[in-house]
Order: structure tokens, then C-alpha cells, then sequence
């Protein structure tokens, strides 16, 4: 089963970049990764998804290596307003159908 | 705003009440999902209905009962329901399925939840 292993917790500064990684090694073949934000009493916000190398969108990059193992969310210059918690999702195979399961979240504090 | 919404946005009811929430897209999606939300904790799936069918069962208790009147309304009636039933209940929607081959990217789109309180 794919499942997916992030940090708990990260801590940053406005103005930094924020790397999270998520590590996935039984990702199957043919599944994307893809990324959420959620803030408190919301639901989870699409970020970024890819399949491997590197994408990028407005907001964040998205590295994956070759095995796609895992893949790194790149968040540069931070703000207050990033403060939320960060997921990734692979999908999970069940019974012919992949199952789109959420890992335990990195939740990102970012300070003044 | 989202582009899934969900109804209401807050909910209180007794262990012997019926409730139901309700969850609607226009965006021509043809899978919808209810994800179960508790406090610091990842959402975890309950449901999925793939064009208008149960497809997925996580092995939710009884009491918890989907709907799906069309392509663009998903409910979840409630009945019976346990204290520990209290969490963020959300609703989400994607092009089409998760399947095994199916490459269509898997964005999944969620609303912001109905807030349970069981009492």
C-alpha cells in the first residue's frame, strides 16, 4: 500500500523558503502526488501536483527524483498567511480503485 | 469561497436525532467523496460515489448513511450518532475516480465542512 510519512511539525521565518518532503515508496506506477493546504475549519486547498521532475505553479514547486519515492514542497518567501498545515496524496490501491489517502500533515508555523 | 458547498455550516443534534448534510458541485464532476475530519488529524475517507454510485465503503458505521440524488448533490443522513461522531465532516469532488490506470490528474476539490457537534 502507498502510504506516506511527513514531519509533524516545521517552524520558519517571513522571507524564508520552506522545504517539506514526503516520503512514498510504494507509490504506484501510474499515480500523481499531489499537495493541500488547509487552514483551521477549512477544507484541504489544492497546491501543486506532478508525476516527476519538477513543477511549478504561482505559489510553490514541487520536486520529485527519478524513483519517486518522495517528492519536496518548495514554498519560497513565506508569510504569516502560510501558516497552516500541508498534506500530501498518493492514492492507495484498493480492489482495482486507488483510494486518495491524506499522510499525517506537516503543520508550518511561520514566525515574524 | 469554494466550488464545493456544503450545508450547514455548523450542526448540533442529540444521539437520537436525524440530521442529514448536503454537498453540491457544478463543476460536472462525476465522483464525490465524504472525508471525516477529527481535530489535528488527517481526513480520513468515508465515501465514494463514482457517477452517482456507492463505488467506496470504508467500513462507516450504519449511521452514517450517503446519498447521491444526481451528479451534482451528495448527502449524508445522520442517525443514531455518537458523541465520538463530533468532528469537521467534508465534502469533496474530482473529474472522475481514482482507478488503477486511469491517468486523469486527481485534484480532488473540497468544501469547508459541516462542523458536528453530538450531543
Amino acid at each position: 500500500l502507498a502510504k506516506t510519512t511527513q514531519p509533524i511539525s516545521m517552524d520558519s521565518y517571513e522571507g524564508q523558503e520552506v522545504n517539506i518532503t514526503c516520503s512514498h515508496n510504494n507509490i504506484a506506477t501510474n499515480d500523481y502526488i499531489t499537495w493541500y493546504q488547509q487552514f483551521p475549519s477549512q477544507g484541504p486547498r489544492f497546491i501543486i501536483q506532478g508525476y516527476k521532475t519538477k513543477v511549478t505553479n504561482e505559489v510553490a514547486s514541487l520536486f520529485i527524483p527519478a524513483d519517486r519515492k518522495s517528492s519536496t514542497l518548495s514554498l519560497p518567501r513565506v508569510s504569516l498567511s502560510d501558516t497552516a498545515v500541508y498534506y500530501c496524496l498518493v492514492g492507495v490501491a484498493s480492489g482495482g480503485s486507488y483510494i486518495p489517502t491524506f499522510g499525517r500533515g506537516t503543520s508550518l508555523i511561520v514566525h515574524p | 469561497d469554494t466550488e464545493v458547498t456544503q450545508t450547514p455550516k455548523h450542526l448540533v443534534m442529540g444521539m437520537t436525532n436525524k440530521k442529514s448534510l448536503k454537498c453540491e458541485q457544478h463543476m460536472g464532476h462525476r465522483a464525490m467523496y465524504w472525508y471525516k475530519q477529527k481535530a489535528k488529524k488527517p481526513p480520513e475517507l468515508m465515501f465514494v460515489y463514482s457517477y452517482e454510485k456507492l463505488s467506496i465503503n470504508e467500513s462507516v458505521p450504519s449511521r452514517f448513511s450517503p446519498e447521491c440524488p444526481n451528479s451534482s448533490l451528495l448527502n449524508l443522513h445522520l442517525h443514531a450518532l455518537q458523541p465520538e461522531d463530533s468532528a469537521l465532516y467534508l465534502c469533496a469532488s474530482s473529474q472522475d475516480q481514482f482507478r488503477s490506470g486511469n491517468t486523469l490528474t486527481r485534484t480532488l476539490h473540497f468544501g469547508n465542512g459541516t462542523r458536528l457537534t453530538v450531543t
